[in-house]
């Protein structure tokens, strides 16, 4: 099957720094997806970005579909988003989705 | 839009009964929903796949015995373990598939179930 590298696994900010989270999938996709598990375990749709650019506020995305990859862009980051940050691929011949082993972000204040 | 729910968001139980999870999308219907499991520290592992009116698909080493799921409508899908263990504790989370309108692709999931048995 697919298969889902994201790194870093750990990343600790300090309040208001940028941060870049990159995933690597190992075949072609027809859904990507990057979520961010709060505390509580809920998981918060932030991008589905199967190619191209979005951006809502503060977060940005990039997928490069040819090449493979993912980038998640947080900017200005605050204590809020700390949490897990997870990417996940449908393969393009498949219908599930594969998690990476998620971003665990800490921003201190 | 694109909301789920899960019911309960908690449960314990003695070990050798049976609990039931409820997932529903609850503004949008849903031919096909997943049910995940998630130990503490861990990514989410697809348990199996559940098409509304037909069976589920497992993934490779998931009981289907154990773990019961039911697709009875476009916006309800149930998974219930069987005579749980305290192995099966974990947190399990579901996601549904909007059948129309949005992204075929894109996956919206419920708040999850995290499950105690003692």
């Amino acid at each position: 099957g697919i298969q889902v590298e994201q790194s870093p696994p750990d990343l600790i900010l300090q309040e208001g720094a940028n941060s870049t989270l990159r995933c690597n999938f190992s075949d072609s996709v027809n859904n990507l997806q990057w979520f961010h598990q709060n505390p509580w375990g809920q998981l918060i749709n932030l991008f589905y970005i199967p190619s191209g650019t979005k951006q809502n506020g503060r977060l940005s995305a990039t997928t490069v579909a040819t090449e493979r990859y993912s980038l998640l862009y947080i900017s200005s980051s605050q204590t809020t988003d700390s949490g897990v940050y997870f990417c996940a691929v449908q393969e393009t011949s498949g219908s599930r989705l594969t998690f990476g082993e998620g971003t665990q972000l800490t921003v201190n204040p | 839009g694109a909301v789920v729910s899960q019911h309960p968001s908690r449960v314990i139980c003695k070990s050798g009964t049976s609990v039931k999870i409820e997932c529903r999308s609850l503004d949008f219907q849903a031919t096909t929903m997943f049910w995940y499991r998630q130990f503490p520290k861990q990514s989410l592992m697809l348990m199996a796949t559940s098409n509304e009116g037909s069976k589920a698909t497992y993934e490779q080493g998931v009981e289907k015995d154990k773990f019961l799921i039911n697709h009875a409508s476009l916006t309800l899908s149930t998974l219930t373990v069987t005579s749980a263990h305290p192995e099966d504790s974990s947190f399990y989370i579901c996601s549904a598939r909007d059948r129309v309108g949005r992204p075929s692709h894109e996956q919206y999931f419920g708040p999850g179930t995290r499950l105690t048995v003692t």
